[in-house]
């Protein structure tokens, strides 16, 4: 059973405005992490948010914040003024298990194509 | 010059030959793993260390081997018996004072 789901294959949205990527998750695990990257053209995957399933607060990184869902199993991205360098792949993933010392596997979404408009 | 270097960006092998992808990292992190993506999809877990002179099997263990002799190596072996390895192939490493995972910036392995 798959348990990242990015709902959305492709995504457009004008620079400048905000855009919210979809993430549903599955997990029996109350212990979890929720991670977000980004793949330009050029291949590497970058890192720009975490959430972890106790963390009292959406998880905010400059122009990304993540709006956590528990009791629904979302972790939806936010990115606000979006600007061109934004175009990109983006990737949602999980792993279960809490500590930051857990090096367990990621388990990921199939992604989402963003495209920025000028 | 810190962080993780995956050599070559691109390489080419004739069917049937093995070929050994290298990572590298000096940030003296415990774990590594090796992924690999195709196109349209996310990522697939090969294989993983946690240690030196110990991995795991991931989700696509099969026809690929690993080794991990130093902690700042985990090279990656694309042997014969893998049907597909055509594919974009990335490693990635992480500390155990962090949540994420870092990954270098990816092989893309072609096999003619």
């Amino acid at each position: 059973a798959q348990k990242i789901t990015q709902t959305q294959p492709g995504m457009f949205v004008q620079e400048k405005e905000a855009v919210t990527l979809d993430c549903t998750y599955d997990t029996s695990d109350p212990s979890y992490g929720l991670f977000w990257y980004k793949q330009p053209s050029s291949g590497e995957m970058i890192f720009l948010i975490y959430q972890g399933s106790y963390d009292q607060q959406n998880a905010t990184e400059g122009r990304y914040s993540l709006n956590f869902q528990k009791a629904r199993k979302s972790a939806n991205l936010v990115i606000s003024a979006s600007q061109l360098g934004d175009s990109a792949m983006y990737f949602c993933a999980m792993r279960e298990g809490r500590n930051a010392g857990n090096n367990r596997k990621l388990i990921w979404g199939l992604g989402t194509s963003l495209a920025v408009n000028p | 010059d810190g962080g993780i270097t995956q050599s070559p960006k691109y390489l080419f092998r004739k069917e049937g030959q093995n070929v050994t992808l290298s990572c590298e990292q000096n940030l003296n992190h415990d774990a590594m793993y090796w992924y690999r993506q195709d196109p349209g999809q996310g990522l697939r877990l090969i294989y993983y260390s946690q240690i030196v002179n110990d991995f795991q099997k991931g989700d696509i263990a099969e026809g690929y081997s690993v080794s991990r002799e130093k902690k700042e190596s985990f090279p990656l072996t694309v042997t014969s018996a893998q049907k597909n390895p055509t594919a974009f192939y990335l490693c990635a490493i992480k500390s155990s004072d962090t949540n994420e995972q870092f990954f270098g910036p990816g092989t893309r392995l072609t096999v003619l």
